[in-house]
């Protein structure tokens, strides 16, 4: 089954305390992505991957890291989280060209006290 | 960093009745997607689009990209309590080797859909 999964599905932080989000997939794509949701704005971009070890900034890049070192993981790294980074998170999964279906991993619920 | 702007942004109807979400752009996007995304779970895939003028229908859903490649509709009929969610447009970017978009996806902000039974 096609599958893209999160971990943890929830979390509560304080400031500053670095803390990392795992995301992996099973359909070797090579076109990953990370993803906040907040109210009224939608899906905004926080980094992507085309592929191992290829990694660029998306839309709202700022107080966040990633890496890719195997082709299945993305996980994404928050060194020293703030209040604003409170948000719904999501990782998302797709083949190379961007017709393709883009596979959504559950979310990860992130508040930062 | 091209913008999509979605309208209605909430939507509250009764069962049965008809309804359209729209999606705009002063971009062009080489394809349009609309997803679909419940409580607690991630958006799911319900159509792409990538032809101008090009419509699609999906059971009661009829979604069409516009001639120009700028704006998207999605249309339900007979509404029913099963299509409650959240309903997301995401525009992809051109593809362009020398570039660096690759197919990057810009959602709207998303319609609250309720349908009352």
């Amino acid at each position: 089954e096609a599958q893209v999964t999160q971990n943890p599905r929830y979390l509560i932080t304080v400031t500053g305390k670095k803390l990392t989000v795992t995301c992996s997939q099973n359909m070797n794509h090579e076109y990953m992505s990370w993803y906040r949701q907040d109210p009224g704005l939608g899906l905004r971009q926080i980094y992507y991957s085309m592929n191992v070890e290829v990694t660029d900034k998306g839309d709202v890049p700022e107080g966040y890291k990633v890496s890719r070192k195997e082709k299945r993981n993305f996980p994404l790294i928050l060194e020293s989280p703030s209040p604003n980074q409170t948000s719904l998170y999501f990782c998302a999964s797709r083949g190379f060209w961007g017709q393709e279906t883009q596979y959504f991993g559950p979310g990860t619920r992130l508040l930062v006290l | 960093t091209q913008l999509l702007e979605q309208s209605p942004q909430f939507l509250s109807i009764q069962e049965g009745e008809n309804l359209t979400v729209y999606c705009n752009s002063s971009s062009v996007f080489s394809s349009l997607q609309w997803y679909r995304q419940e409580p607690g779970e991630g958006p799911v895939l319900l159509v792409t689009v990538v032809t101008g003028g090009e419509v699609k229908k999906l059971k009661r859903l009829t979604f069409q990209f516009g001639d120009a490649r700028k704006d998207s509709s999605l249309h339900i009929t007979a509404a029913q309590t099963g299509d409650t969610g959240l309903y997301l447009c995401a525009g992809s970017e051109s593809l362009n080797a020398g570039g660096t978009s690759y197919g990057k996806l810009t959602f709207g902000q998303g319609t609250i859909l309720t349908v009352h039974p």
